[in-house]
């Protein structure tokens, strides 16, 4: 299996700060990183596949970066609607696994 | 658009089968993956398997022993039956349209809002 690693498990920002999360593959999975924003109660949200192509409708203030094992999601100035888990997830081979989250938390 | 909706018994005795079904409305069934995706409460994302439209299957090896889907093209849904639950097995469960294998190369493009399944006596 292919083991997805997220750090920060939990960011704490404020309205306009830059974000970055990363996510680690144990093994190259190529470009095949999709990254997903999860709010309590709801389905993730796909928001970049191919760790950079920005899903329709996604703020361009969300963008994805990397390839091989390391990958990043920034976000450029973080907005009141963007406090959420993220999850990255990894489609490169089966079995597909997603990393275990980061929650990013008002400040 | 192409909307996901799960349905089935929210609550499952130990030991029993769980048993979803996921309807497609908004667009066809045929050309994709369909997935099921779990998520115990307070926890992270796990992806149980995927079942193409012509029935041909991937299974999370860590169930597969317990996992069965299958596909309705006709009435346009798919359906999850996991055997032998335990309270392990309590969660939200989505269904999700991979997109992986089409043009686009997405993954999860696609969710139903989850349904939580209890496994309790």
């Amino acid at each position: 299996d292919i083991q997805m690693t997220q750090s920060p498990s939990t960011l704490s920002a404020s309205v306009g700060d830059r974000v970055t999360i990363t996510c680690r593959a144990s093994q190259s999975i190529s470009s095949w990183l999709a990254w997903y924003q999860q709010k309590p109660g709801k389905a993730p949200k796909l928001l970049i596949y191919k760790a950079s192509s920005l899903e329709s409708g996604v703020p361009s203030r969300f963008s994805g970066s990397g390839s091989g094992t390391e990958f990043t999601l920034t976000i450029s100035s973080l907005q009141p609607d963007d406090f959420a888990t993220y999850y990255c997830q990894q489609y490169n081979s089966y079995l597909w696994t997603f990393g275990q989250g980061t929650k990013v938390e008002i400040k | 658009q192409v909307q996901l909706q799960e349905s089935g018994p929210g609550l499952v005795k130990p030991s029993e089968t769980l048993s979803l079904t996921c309807t497609v409305s908004g667009g066809s069934i045929s050309s994709y993956y369909w997935s099921w995706i779990r998520q115990p409460a307070g926890k992270g994302l796990e992806w149980i398997g995927r079942i193409y439209t012509s029935g041909s299957t991937n299974y999370n090896p860590s169930l597969k022993s317990r996992v069965t889907m299958s596909v309705d093209t006709s009435k346009n849904q798919f359906s999850l039956k996991l055997s032998s639950v335990t309270a392990a097995d309590t969660a939200v469960y989505y269904c999700a349209r991979d997109s992986r294998s089409t043009g686009s190369g997405k993954a999860f493009d696609i969710w139903g809002q989850g349904t939580m399944v209890t496994v309790s006596s």
